[in-house]
């Protein structure tokens, strides 16, 4: 266990509904993160909060809007997806945003848009 | 661009024999190197890092790398393949000035056969 559990582990939804993936970790960190993970791509980084503010964001769509209540807890929040938008999505917590901190993730949500 | 490249993408081996994945990162001034490793239905895992200390890195599992700044590489490696290292492997640069940005290659998915 990595101390980073993700509910649900599968989602199916279809473009016009409206769901959110839960991401909890119980290693005492500061730093979160959402990754998506895409067939035959590389892993890419979507937001990082740090201490609960959103550092970070990469040009992501706004149908994925993240949420951090406090440091434990990280969502994201869909609606209106696209059937590209399936992907595995990966939680990931680490002690601080830098250099020297190695990120722990989670098992990842399985979502299937139709 | 910073870049890190992943030359293989499915790698097979008998159970016993040694273990080469390879990785080539684009040249910046002190990165810090990770593998991580992915197991079905599973999180990923940190197997071993590099941050500007000893150039080779054991980690778990018996898996080491070597970090080459010569060739840009750094490379895993494991002596003896078991059956339970069958999994997904990625190769991960942060570069300096990027505190939490990761950059992930494309995984090489190892395969180990009797």
């Amino acid at each position: 266990e990595t101390g980073v559990t993700q509910t649900p582990r599968h989602l199916v939804m279809g473009m016009t509904n409206k769901k959110s993936l839960k991401c909890e970790q119980h290693l005492g960190h500061n730093a979160m993160y959402w990754y998506k993970q895409s067939a035959k791509k590389p892993l890419e980084l979507m937001f990082v909060y740090n201490f609960k503010e959103q550092t970070e964001n990469n040009s992501v769509p706004s149908r994925f809007s993240p949420e951090c209540p406090n440091s434990s807890h990280l969502f994201l929040h869909l609606h209106t997806l696209q059937p590209e938008d399936s992907a595995l999505y990966l939680c990931a917590s680490s002690q601080k945003v830098d250099s020297q901190h190695e990120q722990f993730f989670g098992p990842g949500t399985r979502l299937t848009v139709l | 661009a910073q870049s890190v490249t992943q030359l293989d993408s499915h790698v097979s081996v008998s159970e016993g024999t040694p273990v080469l994945l390879r990785c080539n990162y684009s040249s910046s001034y002190s990165p810090s190197l990770f593998w991580y490793v992915q197991h079905p239905n599973k999180g990923l895992q940190l197997l071993l890092k590099y941050t500007s200390a000893a150039t080779l890195v054991k980690g778990i599992n018996g898996f080491e790398a070597e970090f080459k700044k010569s060739e840009t590489s750094f490379h895993l490696t494991k002596p003896s393949a078991h059956m339970s290292d069958a999994a997904e492997y990625f190769c991960v640069v942060r570069y300096t000035g990027t505190a939490s940005k990761l950059t992930f290659g494309t995984g090489t998915r190892l395969q180990v056969t009797l």
